[in-house]
């Protein structure tokens, strides 16, 4: 099992594009999320999703948009690029009734 | 608010020394979460707990309810436990809250 995998592993942006990052997990967990990671604070929670077609949004979801049209897919979509975006993303997915969580490997972006 | 406070933020010590890294939160929680993250790499789950005490090999976590506090343990540490060590927090929910983790750095 290839567990939770993103794409891509590193984008370089300019202010203003577009572009989706793709999280696929292969364990038939139910729950999916989106962090980013920046210095000096901890993970945020961007959007996430508790099952396939929903999302709610978390901590940081400015800015941001998201689907879940496929279980094993979450996507997470930055309309219009902004430096403040970048950042290191995270994708992460869990069973129901386990707290665990399982991470990606991450995508470092970064807007100039 | 629901607050998760790590400390110290930077650790450093000789290989071979016992390492405490420490964790406190708010309110009370379903469940605390140990995460280990190497330079440049993803983030691995260590131990998950929701009381007492948990170990794997060098590394061991205890957790006291009544006080919010949980720490994480290193004995005999190794230059390759050098990583952000992170606690996390579900207060109640599917949601995680996390800390702004511990760097340790461990020389040979």
């Amino acid at each position: 099992n290839a567990g939770v995998t993103q794409t891509p592993k590193f984008r370089v942006l300019k202010t203003g594009q577009s572009m989706t990052l793709l999280c696929a997990q292969d364990m038939n967990h139910e729950y999916m999320y989106w962090y980013r990671q920046d210095p000096g604070m901890g993970l945020r929670l961007i959007h996430y999703s508790v099952g396939e077609g929903t999302t709610a949004k978390g901590e940081v979801p400015d800015g941001y948009n998201v689907s879940r049209l496929k279980k094993q897919n979450f996507l997470l979509g930055l309309e219009s690029a902004a430096p403040s975006q970048t950042s290191v993303y995270f994708c992460a997915s869990k069973p129901s009734g386990s707290y665990e969580q399982y991470f990606g490997p991450g995508t470092r972006l970064t807007v100039t | 608010k629901n607050e998760v406070e790590q400390s110290p933020q930077n650790l450093t010590a000789q290989e071979g020394e016992f390492i405490t890294i420490n964790c406190s939160y708010s309110v009370g929680i379903s469940a605390l979460h140990w995460l280990q993250q190497h330079p440049g790499g993803g983030i691995v789950s260590l131990f998950m707990l929701s009381s007492g005490k948990k170990k794997h090999g060098r590394l061991i976590a205890t957790i006291n309810i009544q006080e919010k506090h949980s720490s994480l343990h290193i004995t005999a540490s190794h230059p390759r436990d050098s990583a952000v060590y992170i606690c996390a927090v579900n207060f109640g929910n599917e949601k995680l809250t996390f800390g702004t983790g511990t760097r340790l750095t461990i020389i040979p």
